[in-house]
C-alpha cells in the first residue's frame, strides 16, 4: 500500500521558473523525505524533515512539512534542465523505521 | 551510489525458471533493502534486513526469497519466475547509527523481464 500520494502526478514548466510538488500521507509519521529518480536509475536521497520541523532548505530546495495536514511540499527554485526526474516522498514511521514511497511527480524542464 | 551495485542489471527469463538478484555494498552500512518498482508507480518493499541475522517479509513479499550472506551482500530470489514479476527491482542500504539513520542509498537497479 502507498503511503504517500503526491500531487500532480506530471508537470511540465519552463526553466527557471519555480516548481511545487506536494505529498499528502495517512498515518503519523517520524520523518518525511524526498527523493529524485532519473529515469531508470535508482532513487538519491534530497532531504529530509522531521516530524517536528516545519521548512527546512537545501541550495534550491525547500521543503515544508504540515503534520496538521498530514502533507508536505517541494519546491525547487529557479529550475535547470538536469531537475528534469521524478521525484518521490517518503514517509517513516513507528519503530521499525522503514519507508513507504509514495507514486511520484514526473517532473519535466523545457529548456 | 556508486557504492551499492546491483548484478545483472538487466535480466530476460522464462516463466518458471529461477531467478537470483544480488546486491553488494560497500558503505559499510548495517541495513539492506529489496524494492519492486512498477510503470507510474513508487517503490513497493519486498523485504528488508536490519543485520546479518535479520531478515524481515515487506508489502509484496509472496513469491520473492531472500538471503544475507554477510553485512554486504543481501541477494533476492523469485523461485519460480512469473511474467507479473517483470518490474525494476531496486536494493538499498542505510546505516542505523547515523543521526539521518533511515536515510537510504540506492543501487542502479535490475530490470527483470518475464517471459
Amino acid at each position: 500500500s502507498q503511503q504517500g500520494e503526491e500531487d500532480p502526478q506530471a508537470l511540465s514548466i519552463q526553466e527557471g521558473e519555480n516548481a511545487t510538488m506536494n505529498c499528502s500521507y495517512k498515518t503519523s509519521i517520524n520523518n518525511l523525505q524526498w527523493y529524485r529518480q532519473n529515469s531508470g536509475r535508482g532513487l538519491v536521497h534530497l532531504i529530509l524533515i522531521r516530524s517536528n520541523e516545519r521548512e527546512k532548505h537545501s541550495g534550491r530546495l525547500r521543503v515544508t512539512l504540515d503534520t496538521s495536514k498530514k502533507s508536505s511540499s517541494l519546491l525547487i527554485t529557479a529550475s535547470r534542465a538536469a531537475d528534469t526526474a521524478s521525484y518521490f516522498c517518503a514517509t517513516a514511521s513507528g519503530g521499525n523505521e522503514k519507508l513507504t514511497f509514495g507514486t511520484g511527480t514526473r517532473l519535466t524542464i523545457i529548456p | 551510489d556508486a557504492d551499492v551495485t546491483q548484478t545483472p542489471r538487466n535480466r530476460i527469463t522464462k516463466t518458471g525458471k529461477r531467478i537470483m538478484l544480488e546486491c553488494s555494498q560497500t558503505k559499510g552500512h548495517d541495513r539492506m533493502y529489496w524494492y519492486r518498482q512498477d510503470p507510474g508507480l513508487g517503490l513497493q518493499l519486498i523485504y528488508y534486513s536490519f543485520d546479518v541475522k535479520d531478515i524481515n517479509k515487506g508489502e509484496i513479499s509472496d513469491g520473492y526469497s531472500v538471503s544475507r550472506q554477510a553485512q554486504a551482500k543481501f541477494s533476492l530470489s523469485l523461485e519460480s519466475a512469473i511474467p507479473n514479476q517483470t518490474a525494476l527491482y531496486f536494493c538499498a542500504t542505510s546505516d542505523s547509527q547515523t543521526v539521518s539513520y533511515n536515510e537510504q542509498f540506492f543501487g542502479p537497479g535490475t530490470r527483470l523481464t518475464v517471459l
